[in-house]
């Protein structure tokens, strides 16, 4: 099976810098995606890891280390607009073709002023 | 706007009831996954769809079904409603499985 731990809730001021953790158990791994989402709105993607280390895009960045069943975002130069909940999630090997998504159950952060 | 269609927006129903949620992927993609999203549970996968064939099956009910028609469009039928079917029910898109997902805007199930 697997198992996705994020905090809940954190809270950052406006333009100062994040870090949202996020561990994982997983039979099999194919990638991990960070997605945002606003309340009752879709989830959008912000980024994908496979291998191991750090993709920067922007204000937001992404770290995975596989052997450690870890990876973070980190979010820069905040704004209020970047309220919103973080959704980390795994895509496990699960045969040919499958490629559903694990999601945790999402970190809600607050920028505050 | 993630080019994800799903109709209805709000879908307001009574306890044994039968619904039916629709999604139009993106353009030329193939894959269709259905998720649910309630406040306790999280964002939970139900099903994958690949060209019309099921390729994955996640925490769905007996109760639940869905299929994908040759236009690629998707449907997911809910029977017997109950009060903890309440929830919203995002349906994605990705053109073949190597990619992200993008999540169309959901539809909001409200069971009374």
């Amino acid at each position: 099976g697997q198992n996705i731990d994020q905090p809940t809730e954190m809270t950052a001021t406006e333009g100062a810098i994040v870090q949202i953790n996020c561990t994982y158990q997983t039979s099999g791994f194919n990638g991990l995606f960070w997605y945002q989402q606003h309340a009752g709105e879709a989830p959008t993607f912000l980024s994908y890891n496979v291998l191991d280390g750090l993709e920067e895009k922007g204000r937001f960045s992404s770290f995975l280390s596989r052997s450690k069943g870890y990876s973070y975002l980190l979010l820069k130069e905040l704004q209020m607009k970047d309220s919103a909940s973080y959704l980390c999630a795994v895509r496990p090997y699960s045969g040919a073709g499958s490629y559903q998504l694990t999601f945790g159950k999402g970190t809600k952060l607050s920028v505050i002023p | 706007d993630s080019g994800v269609t799903q109709t209805p927006k709000h879908l307001i129903t009574a306890t044994g009831q039968r619904v039916t949620l629709r999604c139009s992927p993106r353009s030329g993609d193939l894959s269709v996954y259905w998720y649910q999203q309630s406040l306790d549970q999280g964002l939970q996968f139900l099903i994958q769809y690949y060209n019309g064939e099921e390729r994955a099956k996640g925490n769905i009910l007996e109760r639940f079904s869905a299929q994908q028609f040759p236009d690629l469009h998707s449907e997911l039928n809910l029977s017997s409603l109950e009060l903890g079917d309440s929830a919203l029910y995002f349906c994605a898109s990705s053109p073949a499985g190597e990619y992200e997902q993008f999540f169309g805007p959901g539809t909001r199930l409200t069971v009374l």
